[in-house]
Order: C-alpha cells, then structure tokens, then sequence
C-alpha cells in the first residue's frame, strides 16, 4: 500500500517509556526517518536510518524497525518531549515519499 | 550551519499559479548527496510530500500534485523553487521547503528545513 499509518494520540506519565509506531507494507524495505513538531513551528528530524540521531537529539529517543513496523521509542518522557510525531519513508514502488498521518504525544 | 528560507506570495487567487523560492545557505545546492524538496501542511493538519529535485534538474513529484507542479533549481543562485498551478482552497497550507539526505542511497530523510511560510488560497 502507499500508506504510513500512525495512531492519531498518544499519552505517557512523566518519566515512564513511550513507543509511538508507524504502519506500512515499504517498511519492509525502507527504513523510516521521525521527526518532531511543536506548535507553531517547523518540523526536526530526530531518527532517521538504522536508528540514528541528529546531533543533540538525547538518546531517550531512539528507533526500532519490525516487518511492517517502524517505532519511535521515548525512554523517560520528559514535559519537552510533548509534540506531534511523524514518520516518513518511501512509498512501496520506491519513487516517491511518505508522512505518516502524525502522531499527538500528550506526557501526563 | 545550513539555513533554507521560503520566499513568495502569501496570497493566492483561485485558479491561479503559486510560486515559491527557497534560498539556500551554508551549503552547496550542488552538493551530489543531497536532494531539495517541499513539504506542505494545511492548517491543522498533517505533513504531506509535494516533490523534491536534484542538482542536475532531475525531480520526483508527489503523484497527487504532479499535473500541476513544477520544480527547478538555479545552482548559480544557490535556490530551488516550486510552482503549482490552478490552486484551490485545498492548497492552503505551511509550505516547507527542505534539504534530504538518503542513508544507504535509499532511506530518505529530511535534515534541514526552512521556517515554513503560509500561502492562503482565497480571492
């Protein structure tokens, strides 16, 4: 499909761990990149590849990729961490590019 | 430290031509590992693709816009734009302009971005 499907809301307490997914048949072949938006401003790619990070993402954010199943996992959400979160990657024929629906991270 | 900037109307007519320019600084626009794109966002909404462009000329376009878009890169300039044409209501939105980079030539991702402007469709 040329689709990245993303759960529309999340939340987590302060300090606890998050996984926030992204759904798509490319994900078996593309790995997906993250990026994080705050109101009123431009999105920041915070994974991309393997699991890589920009320089000064921390590290309690970190990407996992399984079948059709790309993760973005916060460990010890923190009050900054709230944002939107969405992925991106190829779509299945490879020629063009995806965002995923978004994802609303509430940290409680 | 690389800074893009979306220069343009803010402003559009029904059915006629939006035209944006996005100016590139702190790194080549000819830089071969690097591809140039456009991202919108209608208000309120999510992300979505519009297309990017290489160097050399060379574009992808999102399927969706592709009738009514065109994309072009002026190295001399160091800038890159996008026009789409026949606009509606619906392509109101944040348009982003963006730098991409691939891990493996084949992971897409975007590492830089311009501040965004928005361009109201209306008459």
């Amino acid at each position: 499909s040329s689709e990245l499907t993303q759960d529309p809301a999340v939340s987590v307490a302060l300090g606890q761990t998050v996984k926030i997914t992204c759904q798509g048949d490319s994900l078996r072949t593309y790995y997906a990149s993250w990026y994080q938006q705050k109101p009123g401003e431009a999105p920041a790619l915070v994974i991309y590849g393997k699991n890589n990070r920009p320089s000064g993402i921390p590290d309690r954010l970190s990407g996992s990729n399984s079948g059709n199943t790309a993760s973005l996992t916060i460990s010890g959400a923190q009050a900054e961490d709230e944002a939107d979160y969405y992925c991106s990657s190829r779509d299945s024929s490879g020629n063009h590019l995806l965002f995923g629906g978004g994802t609303k991270l509430t940290v409680l | 430290q690389v800074q893009l900037q979306e220069s343009g109307p803010r402003l559009v007519k029904p059915s006629e031509t939006l035209s944006l320019r996005c100016s590139v600084s702190g790194v080549s626009i000819s830089n071969f590992n690097y591809h140039w794109g456009w991202i919108r966002q209608p208000p309120g909404k999510g992300l979505e693709w519009i297309g990017d462009i290489y160097y050399n000329g060379v574009t992808h376009y999102s399927p969706s816009l592709s009738s009514r878009l065109t994309m072009s890169v002026d190295t001399s300039k160091n800038h890159f734009s996008l026009s789409l044409t026949s606009v509606t209501a619906s392509d109101t939105a944040v348009y982003y302009c963006a730098r991409r980079g691939e891990t493996a030539m084949v992971n897409p991702y975007f590492d830089s971005w311009g501040q965004g402007t928005l361009v109201t469709v209306a008459s």
